[in-house]
């Protein structure tokens, strides 16, 4: 089955504890995006990539770091997560080079205490 | 001015209805212009995108974008139960802007 997944999909952590959430897609797709998802502040990109060893920053970096050493896999990584980056994680991909077709995973749940 | 308004709702129609669903934009250098379903719990899901102005069908679904006014539509026919979901517009030019997302209510 063609899919996205993210693990974890729920995470409770502390300030300042270093976490990753591992994103993969089997479709073979180019390009590769996360985003957060909060109440009033709807879908925001944060990282997103082209193709391996090719990132570039969305809207909202500050506080995460991305790599792509794999076509299949992108994760998102906190280095010392802070309460304000609590909230829904999607980790999203999509054939060619653009954002269009994106097909999201399942979404991760992050709450940083 | 955002760049994306779209209005939370919720908005409840009864089932067999016609919903119409809206977005507006200020950046005139957007052209793609897309529509995503996201059920509770679930991740975004594409139902259709359109390139510059115009209309695009797929099924019950019809979507419609009038570059002049700033101004994208989704429109459902014979709206189902589950077509109860929180529906995003997203648009792109360089970079991609999602809405914050309405809130339908299909009643039985």
């Amino acid at each position: 089955e063609a899919q996205v997944t993210q693990n974890p999909r729920y995470l409770i952590t502390v300030t300042g504890k270093k976490l990753t959430v591992t994103c993969s897609q089997n479709m073979n797709h180019e390009y590769m995006s996360w985003y957060r998802q909060d109440p009033g502040l709807g879908l925001r990109q944060i990282y997103y990539s082209m193709n391996v060893e090719v990132t570039d920053k969305g809207d909202v970096p500050e506080g995460y770091k991305v790599s792509r050493k794999e076509k299949r896999n992108f994760p998102l990584i906190l280095e010392s997560p802070s309460p304000n980056q609590t909230s829904l994680y999607f980790c999203a991909s999509s054939p060619g080079h653009r954002m269009l077709e994106q097909y999201f995973g399942p979404g991760t749940r992050l709450t940083v205490t | 001015q955002k760049e994306v308004e779209q209005d939370p709702g919720p908005l409840s129609v009864p089932e067999g209805a016609i919903v119409s669903l809206n977005c507006t934009y200020s950046n005139s250098a957007f052209q793609y212009f897309m529509w995503y379903r996201q059920y509770s719990r679930k991740g975004p899901e594409l139902l259709m995108y359109t390139y510059s102005s115009g209309n695009k069908e797929d099924g019950r679904f019809t979507a419609q974008v009038d570059k002049s006014s700033k101004y994208i539509s989704l429109f459902i026919r014979d709206s189902q139960p589950s077509d109860s979901a929180t529906y995003l517009c997203a648009m792109m030019d360089d970079k991609i802007i999602f809405g914050k997302g309405t809130r339908l209510h299909i009643l039985p």
